[in-house]
């Protein structure tokens, strides 16, 4: 199985200043069709999971701008340019290039 | 618009089953597969198994090989995931989402409890 691990797991952060997450994968996520299926998700307290990034640096519909990822191979990172107060969550990364499906432990965004 | 509705909580005790539908709308089901993820209190998200909706396949977790089993009902949209056995740790939020993980359930939350 493809363990995934992030870095830091808990990252106070001040409004309006970046934030950024690591995301290491055991393997390489490369597909054997060429594509890398790393994805990032953002879970609000209380919500069910929501996609934010895919195939490592496509945002999903309504998005915003300040979310990107980035990254190649076993090494990803997910980028929030200015963080607002609605990005407070828990957020995963989680590959799909190989079953079984794995999410890495979370990151805990909050606001200093 | 894509929506996933998942059934409403459950409250089972030990060693009995429990059936979660999730009933999509808003695209074409056979299209797309369904994956089944379920998250323990205050815990991060265990992928559990996937079905392919067209023609049925599945590929479950080894932890619940055995215990799990996926299926679909083209006629009405839903996709069903049953999982027999259960036990207090099994006691947690139960969601689907669509095969690209883009849509996903509201949960279901499931309690094991004596």
């Amino acid at each position: 199985d493809i363990v995934m691990t992030q870095t830091p797991l808990s990252s106070p952060v001040t409004l309006g200043q970046p934030a950024s997450i690591s995301c290491r994968s055991s393997q390489s996520l490369v597909h054997s069709d060429g594509n890398t299926y790393l994805s990032w998700l953002q879970q609000r307290p209380g919500q069910p999971p929501r996609l934010l990034i895919y195939k490592i640096s496509n945002r999903f519909s309504g998005v915003p701008d300040r979310f990107s990822g980035s990254g190649a191979g076993t090494d990803f990172t997910l980028e929030i340019s200015r963080v607002e107060a609605e990005d407070v969550g828990v957020y995963y990364c989680m590959q799909t290039t190989q079953f079984p499906l794995t999410f890495g432990p979370g990151t805990k965004v909050d606001i200093k | 618009q894509v929506q996933l509705v998942q059934s409403g909580g459950e409250v089972k005790k030990p060693g009995a089953s429990v059936k979660v539908s999730c009933k999509a709308s808003g695209y074409t089901f056979t299209s797309h597969a369904i994956n089944w993820v379920r998250q323990a209190p205050g815990q991060g998200l265990e992928w559990m198994g996937w079905i392919n909706t067209y023609n049925g396949n599945t590929n479950y977790a080894q932890n619940f090989q055995g215990r799990v089993t996926m299926t679909t009902d083209t006629s009405t949209n839903t996709a069903y995931m049953e999982l027999r056995s259960l036990r207090s740790d099994d006691t947690a939020v139960y969601y689907c989402a669509r095969g690209e993980n883009d849509y996903w359930g509201q949960g279901t939350l499931v309690t094991v409890s004596s």
